[in-house]
């Protein structure tokens, strides 16, 4: 079936550091998203990404649509402790689909 | 800033119980939505609907389940008969129209003993 595999699983930074973690398939896919799930609530919306090769920023975060439409990247500047958690890509299905799927998560611990 | 709701944030119940899982979308969105998150795994779909029906379900959504919108603002999941492998985080998102980005509720933990 499709799936989307997230690397690195899990990392620790430091605070102050540069994180990156990305997303790939071996699908493609028209619509690439980036949620932050905290323990215990739902995920919430990051970026969306529509256009391969597309760079979007959201304050500290940056996230960029690959040109292949098969991966895609998310960057966070100057990490802090709030940003811990579990970062999940997803992708909307192939057309005629309603449904995202999710990829494998990367967890994000931030030492102080 | 209009969010999508659940309730119970916590239900525990009987294995061969029914549950009732309830969503209250966010109120100008059409396209309404279940996922299930098994303790450490990722999010799963399991049924969109729209328009009063099913428009889509996964291999996960089978006889056990329906969902339902019994009025102008809920949208409900209900599980027949639990079995202990539906312990999980149930997430309910909606989204404004089919392309439109999905926005998830807080969840609701199922824990089926």
């Amino acid at each position: 079936g499709q799936q989307l595999n997230q690397s690195p699983q899990s990392m620790f930074i430091q605070e102050g550091e540069d994180v990156s973690m990305n997303c790939t398939s071996s699908s493609i896919f028209n619509t690439w998203l980036w949620y932050k799930q905290d323990p215990g609530e739902g995920p919430v919306l990051l970026i969306a990404l529509y256009k391969a090769g597309e760079l979007t920023s959201n304050g500290r975060l940056t996230a960029q649509f690959g040109i292949t439409r098969k991966d895609s990247f998310l960057n966070i500047s100057a990490s802090i402790p709030s940003d811990v958690g579990i970062y999940f890509c997803a992708v909307e299905g192939t057309s005629g689909t309603y449904k995202y799927i999710f990829g494998t998560g990367t967890r994000l611990k931030v030492l102080a | 800033e209009p969010e999508v709701t659940q309730t119970p944030s916590h239900q525990v119940t009987q294995m061969g119980q029914e549950v009732i899982l309830r969503c209250v979308p966010i109120s100008n969105h059409l396209y309404f939505y279940w996922y299930r998150q098994i303790l450490g795994q990722k999010v799963e779909f399991l049924v969109s609907f729209y328009n009063n029906e099913i428009s889509e379900k996964s291999e996960i959504f089978d006889d056990q389940f329906s969902v339902e919108r019994p009025d102008g603002s809920n949208f409900t999941l209900k599980i027949r008969s639990t079995k202990l492998e539906d312990s999980a985080m149930y997430f309910c998102a909606s989204s404004e129209d089919r392309y439109n980005e999905q926005f998830f509720g807080p969840g609701t933990r199922l824990t089926v003993l």
